[in-house]
């Protein structure tokens, strides 16, 4: 069963525009999110994360947005550079931060 | 550099042999987790430790799977009999339980091919 869904495969967008990846989840016991970034054969690297209790987390060009009753996070990066291209991952953890779930990701590609 | 490391890079082999693999976390992070990621999926967790306990295991960590931490520093993760199915990137993580937030740490990963 999948607990985080990204139903976006790939993102296209130019340079200087913003960037939306979006996220879905269906474990209401889930209360924090991460967005993590992977370049290829590298690791992922943390970016930005959310507790349940915000419903906005910006940090720099990236913000986070949490919609508990629909149970929906997106990440908004503004504006987007040529650098940003990667995979995105949406992540989630439970009550004592434990494991984390993952999304499949999204692949971001910023045109210039 | 004082990010997770983890040895070897890439390791390949032949189907029914045993493999180990080694991370050595961020020194005074006491989680340290393994995940492993086949192509177009997310990390899939498969256990983790506090200090030298483990104190969880994925239904994914078959019999052939074993991991130790054995004095709450590095850890190994070891695959006996591997399969094709074991093909994949093993990444380790790990994180503080006195950080605020529950960010984890990735080393670079393993990628395993098995032939």
């Amino acid at each position: 069963d999948q607990q985080v869904k990204q139903n976006s495969p790939s993102l296209s967008v130019q340079e200087g525009r913003i960037s939306i990846l979006n996220c879905d989840y269906t474990n209401s016991m889930f209360d924090y999110f991460l967005w993590y970034k992977k370049y290829p054969a590298e690791g992922p690297t943390f970016l930005i994360s959310i507790s349940s209790i915000k419903d906005k987390n910006e940090d720099g060009r990236f913000t986070v947005f949490l919609n508990k009753s629909a149970k929906h996070l997106s990440l908004h990066i503004v504006p987007s550079q040529p650098g940003d291209s990667a995979v995105y991952f949406c992540a989630a953890s439970g009550q004592y931060g434990n494991k984390l779930v993952f999304g499949a990701g999204t692949i971001l590609r910023v045109k210039s | 550099d004082t990010g997770v490391s983890q040895d070897p890079r890439h390791k390949i082999t032949k189907r029914g042999q045993n493999v180990t693999f080694r991370c050595d976390p961020i020194s005074e992070h006491n989680r340290l987790y393994w995940y492993r990621q086949t192509l177009g999926q997310g990390p899939e967790f498969l256990t983790y430790f506090q200090n030298e306990a483990q104190l969880e295991k994925s239904r994914l960590l078959s019999d052939r799977f074993s991991a130790e931490r054995p004095k709450g520093s590095f850890s190994t993760l070891e695959i006996q009999r591997t399969e094709q199915g074991d093909s994949a990137m093993y990444l380790c993580a790990s994180r503080s339980i006195a950080g605020a937030g529950n960010e984890q740490f990735f080393g670079p990963g393993t990628r395993l091919t098995v032939l």
